[in-house]
Order: C-alpha cells, then sequence, then structure tokens
C-alpha cells in the first residue's frame, strides 16, 4: 500500500513570508496526491491535486504542489503566507480508493 | 465543488447508550462513502468504508459491532456508536467519493464532536 509521509510536525512562520510544507510518498506506479486543509473542529477541504499531467499544480488560496518523481515528493507552497493560513495540512495519497493520510503539519501564522 | 453534510457537529451522550451521526451528499451521489476517526493532535485514521447497499468493510482493529455503519440510499450513510464509552470520545468525519472522468476526488464532512460522559 502506497503511504505519504510529512516530517514537519509545526512550522512557524510570519505573516507575509514563503511557506513550504513537505510530503513524501512511497513508491507508486501512478499516484494519486492531495493536499487538505483543516481548521480547528473543522472537516477537510482540498487544496490541490495530482492526477497526472503538468506537475506543478495550482489550487485554492494561492497554493501550489510540485509533483518530483525523482525525490517521491509532492510539497506544498505559497509565496506569501496570510494569518488565515494557520491551520492543519494534510497530504494524502490515494490506495485502491481509500485516502492515506500523513500525520499532518500544523501551521503557525506569526503578526 | 460537491457538499458532504455531517450531522450532528457535536453531540454528547451518557455512557452506555447509542449515538448515530449522519452523512449526506448533498448535490451528487456517492456510492462510497469513508469514515475516519481523528484523535486531538492526530490524523484521519480510516475506520470503515460504507458501500451503497452492502456490508461495510471495516479496517483492521475496528469492531464492526461497535461502529454500526448503514448505506442505505446514495446519498446516506449513517455511523452508530453503540454502547459507548467515554473512549469513544472523537471527532469522526466521513468522506463521500465522486467520478470524473475516470478520476475521483473525495469531499468531506464537517466532522462530529462526540464525547461520552
Amino acid at each position: 500500500a502506497q503511504s505519504v509521509t510529512q516530517p514537519d510536525i509545526h512550522i512557524t512562520v510570519s505573516e507575509g513570508a514563503s511557506l513550504e510544507l513537505r510530503c513524501n510518498y512511497s513508491y507508486g506506479a501512478t499516484p494519486y496526491l492531495f493536499w487538505y486543509v483543516q481548521s480547528p473542529g473543522q472537516g477537510l477541504q482540498l487544496l490541490l491535486k495530482y492526477f497526472s499531467g503538468d506537475t506543478l499544480v495550482q489550487g485554492i488560496k494561492g497554493f501550489e504542489a510540485e509533483f518530483k518523481r525523482s525525490q517521491s515528493s509532492f510539497n506544498l507552497r505559497k509565496p506569501s503566507v496570510h494569518w488565515s493560513d494557520a491551520a492543519e495540512y494534510f497530504c494524502a495519497v490515494d490506495n485502491d480508493y481509500k485516502l492515506s493520510f500523513g500525520a499532518g503539519t500544523t501551521v503557525t501564522v506569526r503578526a | 465543488g460537491a457538499v458532504v453534510s455531517q450531522h450532528p457537529s457535536w453531540v454528547i451522550c451518557k455512557s452506555g447508550t447509542s449515538v448515530k451521526i449522519e452523512c449526506r451528499s448533498l448535490d451528487f451521489q456517492a456510492t462510497t462513502m469513508f469514515w475516519y476517526r481523528q484523535f486531538p493532535k492526530q490524523s484521519l485514521m480510516l475506520m470503515a468504508t460504507s458501500n451503497e447497499g452492502s456490508k461495510a468493510t471495516y479496517e483492521q482493529g475496528v469492531e464492526k459491532d461497535k461502529f454500526l455503519i448503514n448505506h442505505a440510499s446514495l446519498t446516506l450513510s449513517t455511523l452508530t456508536v453503540t454502547s459507548a464509552h467515554p473512549e469513544d470520545s472523537s471527532f469522526y468525519i466521513c468522506s463521500a467519493r465522486t467520478t470524473e472522468q475516470g478520476n475521483t476526488e473525495a469531499f468531506f464532512g464537517q466532522g462530529t464532536r462526540l464525547t461520552v460522559v
């Protein structure tokens, strides 16, 4: 079964600074990869997804992610974070139609 | 995107009672729904896969008699926590998948906070 690893448990970033969240996946011929965001006490919202094609994926809220097969990575980036970006972020991989989630990265935004 | 509605958002129940959580796909048909459990500061753990008109498939370690899942229609799946105990207190999230041109995408409910006292 495929799996994902999020190496960073917690990241603190200043408002206006850039943000990068790391995600590594286990080998799979054609991984379907996702990034979700979760605000406290809420469900998950899809930021972006990669199925095939262009390896740079644009998502909502100004986020993008780049699929790099050579590094087995699908890192999430945002050029300039806003205070509202403080949340929990989950990387996920499709596992035979079921999603397997990474441990999550908590993002704190300081003024 | 598609909307998945989960009800209730939070519930407090007494130990020994049963609690039912509903998950509805509002604007699409979901042949498959998924139930997750999330402990504080942790990731989502898949509990079971719910297929319309058939028995749910439970993940290893999940008690099927404890967590009853029913998927009676293409828009509704329910999770019933039977004889709830304080250790069942958790955040439960459902999701439903829709197929778009051969690709799949999952949409999540807003979650249900269960507290057993």
